[in-house]
């Protein structure tokens, strides 16, 4: 597709639920990032990949956060037994094209709002 | 986690004014970047600075990477309602490695017509 594509765009889990949020980046797109956005505030990190290696995980709150990316394209966020601090806005975003000569900035997806109750 | 310091949080102005708002840092950043971000969407990147003391404009927005490499300004000239929304400055530390971006809390502009 011609941007990052980030499904479901809403979830509401009940607290103690697993759930996954999915990213599709731009293709070609070597680098992945996943940033959280609580309401109000801007986005922090959590992690990022450079094809299917996971290069920095440190922005991860806790243990219950995993991401992968197994074929260096598509990328799940995987948040286990949900809290309610775990609400907030899950943006995904990918850059550089190997061969195009320029190292762009992230292009950030519409993000996925999760609410947990 | 670490975040910049943004300034103002938010302004409300009259169309056709001029903005401004800045970012502060503690650290040193190699890059800095100025995004914007409408209701339910993704930001978007507007300008991005990679050397200490840069100028750089596009179309009515304007920012500079301070000399310091700790702050950054960006200015919006006759603004138009279209400018409406929260602006995030982030930059990127100066880390081997360092891919990632940190934000500061963002500024709410918005505009009487």
């Amino acid at each position: 597709g011609a941007g990052v594509s980030q499904s479901p765009r809403y979830k509401v889990a009940k607290r103690g639920q697993d759930v996954a949020l999915r990213c599709d980046p731009i293709s070609g797109h070597v680098s992945l990032f996943w940033y959280q956005q609580a309401l109000g505030q801007g986005p922090e990190f959590l992690t990022y990949f450079q094809n299917e290696a996971q290069l920095d995980k440190s922005g991860l709150p806790s243990d219950r956060f995993f991401a992968e990316r197994p074929e260096g394209s598509v990328s799940t966020l995987k948040i286990q037994r949900t809290q309610q601090e775990d609400s907030a806005v899950y943006l995904c975003a990918s850059s550089y094209r190997p061969g195009t000569g320029a190292n762009t900035e992230a292009f950030f997806g519409q993000g996925t709002r999760l609410t947990v109750v | 986690g670490q975040q910049l310091n943004q300034s103002p949080q938010s302004m409300f102005i009259q169309e056709g004014e001029d903005v401004s708002m800045n970012c502060t840092s503690s650290s040193i950043f190699n890059t800095w970047l100025w995004y914007k971000q409408d209701p339910g969407e993704g930001p978007v990147l507007l300008i991005a600075l990679y050397k200490a003391g840069e100028l750089t404009s596009n179309g009515r927005l304007t920012a500079q990477f301070g000399t310091t490499r700790k702050d950054s300004f960006l200015n919006i000239s006759a603004s138009i309602p279209s400018d409406v929304g929260i602006y995030f400055c982030a930059g990127r530390p100066i880390i081997q490695g360092a891919q990632k971006l940190v934000f500061g809390q963002g500024t709410r502009l918005t505009i009487n017509p």
